[in-house]
């Protein structure tokens, strides 16, 4: 099985400042899928953003972007400029070859204060 | 309006009662999915189908059971519920198990059992 780790639990950011959560993952393969996705307290799955290994540029979304380090197995979340509607536990996830499964990470909870 | 529903959205239950969670969706689409939610760990698939008639375990399938019988519904059977499956439970539905990035989450359904 495919692993994927959040190392911060709970992260907590200033409104308009940037922060960075990590996210690092443990696979074979070489053709996969992460994601990225928001839980507001109102429990609602939201994707925030993708990236498919076989791009070398990271992707953007807004105020979101990703760093994508194939080799280094790492796919952190930026998010700049925060917003209080920021706050939200943030997943983590991967898709590898094996169709139909999806691994999330622990989580990150992002708390975003005036 | 594009939606996945569950129902009930909470359920209380003692242990060994058997309970039915149903998931439904309105977009056609192929792929289903449960998760569920625990603190600390993040989400956990626990069966995911790729058609009508066609399932397949996750992480933790042990102690539940589905069936897609038609496209549009995915329940989730709890034959004999134990206070260790008092979690939060989310349907997914997507086009396709290739197309996870167009995946749609239910609102969620916070069992618990006693």
């Amino acid at each position: 099985a495919q692993t994927v780790t959040q190392s911060q639990p709970e992260m907590s950011v200033q409104e308009a400042e940037t922060v960075t959560l990590s996210c690092t993952y443990d696979t074979s393969e070489s053709n996969y899928y992460l994601f990225w996705y928001k839980q507001p307290p109102s429990r609602q799955m939201i994707l925030v953003i993708r990236q498919e290994a076989y791009k070398q540029q990271n992707a953007t979304e807004n105020r979101f972007s990703v760093n994508f380090q194939k080799a280094a197995k790492s796919f952190s979340l930026k998010i700049s400029d925060s917003q209080l509607g920021d706050t939200a536990m943030y997943f983590c996830a991967f898709r590898g070859s094996t169709l139909g499964r999806l691994y999330f990470g622990r989580g990150t909870q992002l708390t975003v204060w005036p | 309006e594009a939606q996945v529903t569950q129902n009930p959205r909470y359920l209380i239950t003692v242990t060994g009662k058997k309970l039915t969670v149903t998931c439904s969706q309105n977009m056609n689409h192929e792929y289903m999915s449960w998760y569920r939610q625990d603190p600390g760990l993040g989400l956990r698939q626990i069966y995911y189908s790729m058609n009508v008639e066609v399932t397949d375990k996750g992480d933790v399938p042990e102690g539940y059971k589905v069936s897609r019988k038609e496209k549009r519904n995915f329940p989730l059977i709890l034959e004999s519920p134990s206070p260790n499956q008092t979690s939060l439970y989310f349907c997914a539905s997507s086009p396709s198990a290739g197309r996870l990035n167009e995946q749609y989450f239910g609102p969620g359904t916070r069992l618990t059992v006693t």
